[in-house]
């Protein structure tokens, strides 16, 4: 069955602590998103890739890093500096060179202790 | 700069009657327009998609109305059923010219439906 899988469901992040967030993606997409949702403000993207080795800051980079080794995984890391991290973070993949829908993952609830 | 607005946060319906969900964008280099719809800690789901060549698309029970000149476009659900309660997101892409053809996706705020039996 292809699909993304996020992993953990749930994370929580003490004081001065960075957390990863897991994606992977079994599509053969090239292009992978993270997104943020916020209560009331919808989906804000954060950093995107189109091929291995590449990616690009979204509207919302400040205090996320992203790496894309494998075409296939996509994790993004929360800092330390990201002084507002709880909220639900979501990856997504599609094809590059065509137009066509996101398809997402389940989603990773990130909190703060 | 929000390039992509739903002005409508919630919408209800009565079962059987046509939901209408707009959404309004701002950048006209986005070339293809999608509707997600939403359930609490879940990722979106698909429900359509229309390109900017075009000014409707249907899909069963889904039509999305595109108009380009306004710069707007709507989801219309008929008739609604009490399963089509979630939230929806319209989502506008265009290709990033600061890359070598990435499309970009800039979501709405959402707009939450609920119909009522």
């Amino acid at each position: 069955d292809g699909g993304i899988t996020q992993s953990p469901k749930y994370l929580f992040r003490k004081e001065g602590q960075n957390v990863t967030l897991s994606c992977e993606q079994n599509l053969n997409h090239d292009a992978m998103y993270w997104y943020r949702q916020d209560p009331g403000q919808g989906l804000r993207l954060i950093y995107y890739s189109q091929i291995v080795n590449d990616f690009q800051k979204g509207d919302i980079a400040e205090g996320y890093s992203v790496s894309r080794e494998k075409k296939e995984s996509f994790p993004l890391t929360v800092t330390s500096a990201q002084k507002n991290p709880t909220a639900f973070y979501l990856c997504a993949s599609s094809i590059r060179v065509v137009a066509g829908p996101l398809d997402f993952g389940a989603g990773t609830r990130l909190s703060v202790l | 700069d929000q390039q992509v607005k739903q002005n409508s946060p919630s919408l209800s319906v009565q079962e059987g009657r046509i939901s209408i969900l707009n959404c309004d964008y701002t950048n006209s280099m986005f070339d293809y327009f999608l509707w997600y719809k939403k359930y609490p800690a879940e990722g979106p789901t698909f429900l359509i998609s229309i390109s900017s060549i075009k000014d409707k698309n249907e899909d069963g029970r889904f039509t999305v109305f595109l108009n380009k000149s306004a710069k707007h476009l709507s989801l219309h659900i008929v008739p609604s059923q009490p399963g089509d309660s979630a939230v929806y997101f319209c989502a506008a892409s265009g290709k990033d010219r600061t890359t070598s053809g990435t499309y970009k996706y800039i979501f709405g705020t959402g707009t939450r439906l609920k119909v009522l039996a």
